[in-house]
């Protein structure tokens, strides 16, 4: 069964550290992984991600693919208080189970930034 | 802003009742796309609509329908709603189907409490 895979769940860091997420994956067809960020309700979207070792910026979040060891990592240097939020990892598999496109979501990680 | 909107905000049935939850996509979009989140999870793929027809479907028992209307907005629709249906519903607009990778926009979701 695919399969995305979150650590850690929970995070409390403090502003002005450097925090790094983890995801990895087991999908029999990938095509795209996606990070996401979910301050209250609608998820919005941070990067994605198809080919490995080429990493993807912006701004103090930072991210990359490792398709032979099936994860990714998600970077936040400086955090800041608005950083605070869940961190969503997906996998965006082909023809999965006859859909088209949908995706494959972890259960997140919960990032608290401390002033 | 992303454009795709959702109703209503706020939900609270009993057990046993039906319910339906709509969903207007970014303008341009032909495909929309329904996820369930429960507390403390990462969203679940429900189904997809692409051109008023479904186009996949994720692990959820037929009491889950939905439907898409011409003009590309969509709802879903629940019987028999019970205990564990409660949870935040997401839909999400795109263009063109089975490509989604990061075109795809989510909706500020609908809260639906089950008593």
């Amino acid at each position: 069964e695919d399969k995305v895979v979150q650590s850690p769940l929970s995070l409390v860091v403090h502003e002005g550290d450097t925090v790094t997420l983890n995801c990895s994956y087991e999908v029999t067809n990938f095509r795209s992984l996606l990070w996401y960020k979910q301050e209250k309700k609608a998820p919005t979207f941070l990067f994605m991600l198809t080919s490995s070792g080429i990493e993807k910026k912006s701004g103090r979040l930072s991210s990359i693919l490792d398709k032979k060891e099936l994860f990714s990592i998600l970077n936040i240097t400086a955090t800041q208080t608005g950083d605070s939020a869940v961190y969503l990892c997906a996998v965006e598999p082909m023809n999965y189970g006859g859909s088209q496109g949908n995706l494959i979501f972890g259960k997140g990680t919960k990032l608290s930034v401390k002033p | 802003e992303t454009g795709v909107t959702q109703s209503p905000t706020h939900l609270i049935k009993t057990r046993g009742q039906q319910v339906t939850l709509r969903c207007s996509s970014q303008s341009g979009h032909n495909t929309v796309s329904w996820y369930q989140q429960a507390l403390g999870q990462g969203p679940q793929f429900i189904f997809q609509y692409y051109r008023e027809e479904e186009n996949g479907r994720g692990n959820f028992p037929p009491r889950f329908s939905g439907l898409q209307f011409p003009n590309y907005s969509s709802e879903l629709n629940v019987n028999a709603l019970e205990l564990d249906d409660s949870a935040l519903y997401l839909c999400a607009s795109s263009f063109g189907g089975g490509i989604i990778g990061d075109e795809q926009y989510f909706g500020p979701g609908t809260r639906l409490t089950v008593t």
